[in-house]
């Protein structure tokens, strides 16, 4: 039959802005999660990573933030720059399920210069 | 240190034939799963490869297959492939001990 292509979720943000991009897990077991960039022709490009004992982690210019409560993960982008331009994945993994990853369906992020 | 790489980029086949993809890990990661990417399911876990050991499958018909060789270098398979086999497949490796999950380009199979 026809498939349907996933809508992307598109957040748009002017340069220099602040982004948040909000992903929900489905599996309470989950204990690793992973944010992934990735740009068009090319293959996720890993960005940060958190596990279920932290609520907050944070890099250069990125910030993960895990709400296990409400099965919820966001990843923070300070000083949004042409470059972040790209679709960005949450990933869940449980450690029973050695190196298995779930995949969010990805969020469209578009810097406006 | 060399990333993943993934061997070929691009490929194109017809319904019925079969094509294997080729996938080397960062050195000294001896793990190493695929995924498919495609515009209407996402990305999708496979299969994952271990010390030369499927240790992990996802749920996808028996015309995928894989296999690891000593080097931790691995392959995948598709048999009699389909029109919905068009996708970007691609490979992700891991070092042991750790979980960061480093993906290569992907090789991008298009079934005619």
């Amino acid at each position: 039959g026809e498939s349907v292509g996933l809508h992307l979720p598109t957040l748009s943000v002017q340069e220099g802005d602040n982004s948040i991009i909000n992903c929900a897990y489905s599996n309470s077991a989950s204990d690793y999660f992973i944010w992934y960039k990735q740009e068009s022709g090319k293959g996720p490009q890993f960005i940060i990573d958190i596990r279920s004992n932290m609520d907050k982690r944070q890099g250069q210019r990125v910030t993960v933030l895990l709400n296990k409560t409400v099965k919820h993960l966001s990843l923070q982008i300070a000083a949004t720059q042409p470059g972040d331009s790209a679709v960005y994945f949450c990933a869940e993994n449980n450690a029973n399920n050695f190196n298995k990853f779930y995949f969010g369906s990805g969020t469209k992020l578009n810097v406006k210069p | 240190k060399a990333g993943v790489t993934q061997t070929p980029r691009y490929l194109i086949k017809t319904r019925g034939q079969q094509v294997t993809l080729s996938c080397s890990p960062i050195s000294g990661h001896r793990s190493v799963s695929w995924y498919q990417q495609t515009p209407g399911q996402g990305l999708q876990f496979l299969f994952e490869y271990f010390s030369e050991t499927q240790r992990n499958k996802g749920n996808f018909p028996g015309r995928f297959s894989g296999r690891q060789f000593s080097n931790s270098r691995s392959e995948m398979n598709v048999s009699t492939l389909e029109l919905g086999d068009s996708a970007l497949y691609l490979c992700a490796t891991q070092g042991q001990g750790h979980n960061e999950q480093f993906f290569g380009p992907g090789t991008r199979l298009t079934v005619l």
